[in-house]
């Protein structure tokens, strides 16, 4: 059975830093991209950014919003994913959801980790 | 950046009925780059339809959807209760679109 579970949110201050982790079973994870999305309160989806997998040299994509400021890794050893989260503003507070990338769409989600950026 | 425009922002309807829900592209895209979603109060959006008319596993033929370059739809035959649910469309570059939320009458 496939699952991911994400961990690691949380309270945080502004300009603050977090991970997010997500533990992958159930398949090989490096035949797979794997997606970041994010719901802020009461909102709409949003994709946060992806990785593709070895074979594409685990490059990575970010949306404009989180440019420079998140980063994506993967650990296929240990079937996991990665967010690092820096420079926090209160507008990324979300639920963050890791998502598995099958040729686009994302066909297994994790149940989501909430993370509060507030003073 | 392409950007998704779903319609009606909500949708009010009886179960039985038909539901039709729009998303709109900023700019044309590869009609096997679309997916649809469905997401439920409280819980994880979960994979309806890729490549804009494909089915994933396990979900019911009453949903269907169509479509190509700019304007994609989501069509559920006959609402069942459980399908009352907030419905996202996605390009597979990353955006999604604002949602449509099917709703009681």
């Amino acid at each position: 059975e496939v699952q991911l579970v994400e961990s690691g949110g949380g309270l945080v201050q502004p300009g603050g830093s977090l991970r997010l982790s997500c533990a992958a079973s159930g398949f090989t994870l490096n035949d797979h991209f794997m997606d970041w999305v994010r719901q802020a309160p009461g909102k709409g989806l949003e994709w946060v950014g992806r990785i593709k997998n070895k074979a594409f040299g685990y490059a990575t994509d970010y949306a404009a919003s989180v440019k420079g400021r998140f980063t994506i890794s993967r650990d296929d050893s240990e079937n996991s994913l990665y967010l690092q989260m820096n420079s926090l503003k209160t507008e990324d507070t979300a639920v963050y959801y890791c998502g598995r990338n099958t040729r686009g769409a994302l066909d297994y989600w994790g149940q989501g980790t909430l993370v509060t950026v507030s003073s | 950046e392409t950007v998704l425009t779903q319609s009606p922002g909500a949708l009010s309807l009886s179960p039985g009925e038909r539901a039709t829900l729009s998303c709109r592209a900023s700019q044309s895209i590869n009609n096997i780059h679309l997916a649809w979603y469905q997401q439920k109060p409280g819980q994880a959006p979960r994979l309806l339809i890729y490549g804009a008319s494909s089915r994933a596993s396990g979900i019911p033929d009453r949903f269907s959807g169509s479509g190509s370059e700019t304007e994609f739809t989501l069509t559920i035959s006959r609402l069942e209760p459980e399908d009352f649910a907030v419905y996202y469309c996605h390009q597979y570059g990353g955006s999604f679109g604002g949602g449509t939320k099917v709703e009681i009458k």
